[in-house]
């Protein structure tokens, strides 16, 4: 069955440093979605591309983050410098809409990188 | 920002027993999905409701939703300890563009 590929699976850095991951959804799939995930809460959308490009980024802490997905396959999440607060796991999800049935966007996600900020 | 908001926050029962969380949002929605997540793990979706649909079945699982009272709920039936995870709901709201958003989840946990 196809998955998601993230990485990397751990990463622990510390504060001020930059830290960058990556994903690479499933082939075909147009849409891409970042999420972050605090210990003991809901994913919170920090990015959606369709294609290469950006759909809503509403949520991302753009003075220190950036998404990029340039030839609209796999995508890079990027913070600089990294805080206390973004010790989360990051999740980036992918889907293709229709493919489960028309106009449904079931999300298939990938195993996710947790990150550590000391 | 969170749309759905789960109830209970977490839920503690005997392997054998019936399970139902409950989700409540505010927007008007295309669908709305539930998924699992293992501890540590990436979410699985579990199942789709549309809109239009009131109650839909999937082996032990059965979700209703109520469009009226923006609401929604997830049964599983006959627990088995495999079934201990995080479950969230999530829903796609009109005019949204494919956005998913989810809620801050239920905690489950089945003793053996």
């Amino acid at each position: 069955e196809a998955e998601v590929a993230q990485s990397p699976r751990y990463k622990i850095t510390e504060k001020s440093q930059a830290v960058a991951f990556w994903c690479d959804p499933i082939s075909g799939h147009a849409t891409l979605y970042w999420y972050r995930q605090i210990l003991g809460q809901g994913p919170e959308l920090l990015v959606q591309f369709q294609d290469e490009s950006v759909v809503d980024d509403s949520q991302l802490p753009k003075d220190r983050f950036s998404a990029e997905r340039l030839k609209g396959v796999d995508s890079t999440l990027k913070i600089q410098p990294a805080e206390l607060g973004d010790s989360a796991m990051y999740l980036c999800a992918s889907t293709s809409r229709g493919e489960r049935g028309s106009g449904a966007n079931v999300l298939t996600f990938g195993a996710g990188s947790r990150l550590t900020v000391l | 920002s969170q749309q759905g908001e789960e109830d209970p926050q977490a839920l503690s029962i005997q392997e054998g027993e019936n399970a139902t969380m409950n989700c409540s949002y505010k927007t008007s929605i295309n669908n709305l999905q539930w998924y699992r997540q293992n501890s540590g793990r990436g979410l699985v979706h579990l199942i789709l409701i549309r809109s239009n649909e009131r109650e839909k079945h999937s082996g032990r699982l059965r979700v209703t939703l109520d469009t009226s009272k923006k609401s929604s709920s997830l049964l599983i039936t006959a627990s088995r300890a495999a079934d201990t995870a995080s479950y969230f709901c999530a829903t796609d709201a009109v005019g949204g563009y494919n956005k998913l958003i989810f809620g801050a989840g239920t905690r489950l946990a089945v003793h053996p």
